[in-house]
């Protein structure tokens, strides 16, 4: 079946615009994470979302970035007024209902360059 | 929030040696631990995971073990090859919710 998908697969844009990154979670799950993955880095936690539960926010870097999940489906993560440090792979992941089992399902991610 | 920290960053190993990466967590509420493997550019794809009503599980050349009173867990790989070269990164979370990653650690097996 479908798995996560993620648009657009790269992204290049001028400082101090504003981008919105698309996220399709798999049908039926439930939970829907963000992250971001500089160069050779780690996951940093970015978003979470479960169900129609208030969103974890607790990793948004700044105010300039701010996520949305319509109809407890696709997510759009916004950022604002894009600095250079922004420039990363962002990496969406979508799971089953916490009763439902473990596994994170990742999409193929975003690379962002910030010029 | 659950707070994951992972050892080693790096870790180099000869082809059919052992390789054992660590990972604490802060949050004994905790019963789900994941371990991913990403190779170089591509996504993290899950390999092994844990729930905390066990202490140790294996999958052929890995296996998992879970020490809940000390809050850690491992993963190792046995006889390893150069296609284990990849970050792996463990994970913690209660019920799945909420997951929480290490920084990764880059394994590189030479041949």
């Amino acid at each position: 079946g479908a798995g996560v998908s993620q648009s657009p697969s790269n992204k290049v844009t001028e400082k101090g615009k504003d981008v919105e990154l698309r996220c399709d979670p798999i049908s039926g799950h439930t939970a829907l994470y963000w992250y971001r993955q500089s160069l050779g880095q780690g996951l940093e936690f970015l978003i979470y979302f479960q169900g129609n539960s208030a969103p974890d926010k607790s990793g948004l870097p700044s105010d300039r970035f701010s996520a949305e999940r319509t109809g407890g489906s696709v997510s759009t993560l916004t950022i604002q007024r894009t600095q250079q440090e922004d420039s990363a792979v962002y990496l969406c992941a979508s799971s089953l209902p916490p009763a439902g089992g473990g596994e994170q399902y990742f999409g193929p991610g975003t690379r962002l360059t910030v010029t | 929030g659950e707070n994951v920290e992972q050892h080693p960053s790096t870790l180099s190993v000869q082809e059919g040696d052992s390789a054992v990466i660590k990972c604490t967590y802060s949050d004994s509420a905790s019963n789900y631990f994941p371990w991913y493997k990403q190779e170089l550019g591509k996504r993290p794809q899950l390999i092994i995971d844990i729930r905390s009503n066990v202490g140790e599980k294996k999958d052929q050349r890995i296996a998992v073990t879970l020490n809940k009173t000390a809050k850690h867990f491992s993963l190792h790989i046995t006889e390893t090859q150069p296609e284990d070269s990849a970050v792996y990164f463990c994970a913690a979370s209660y019920n799945n919710n909420d997951m929480r990653f290490g920084a990764g650690t880059r394994l590189t097996v030479k041949p």
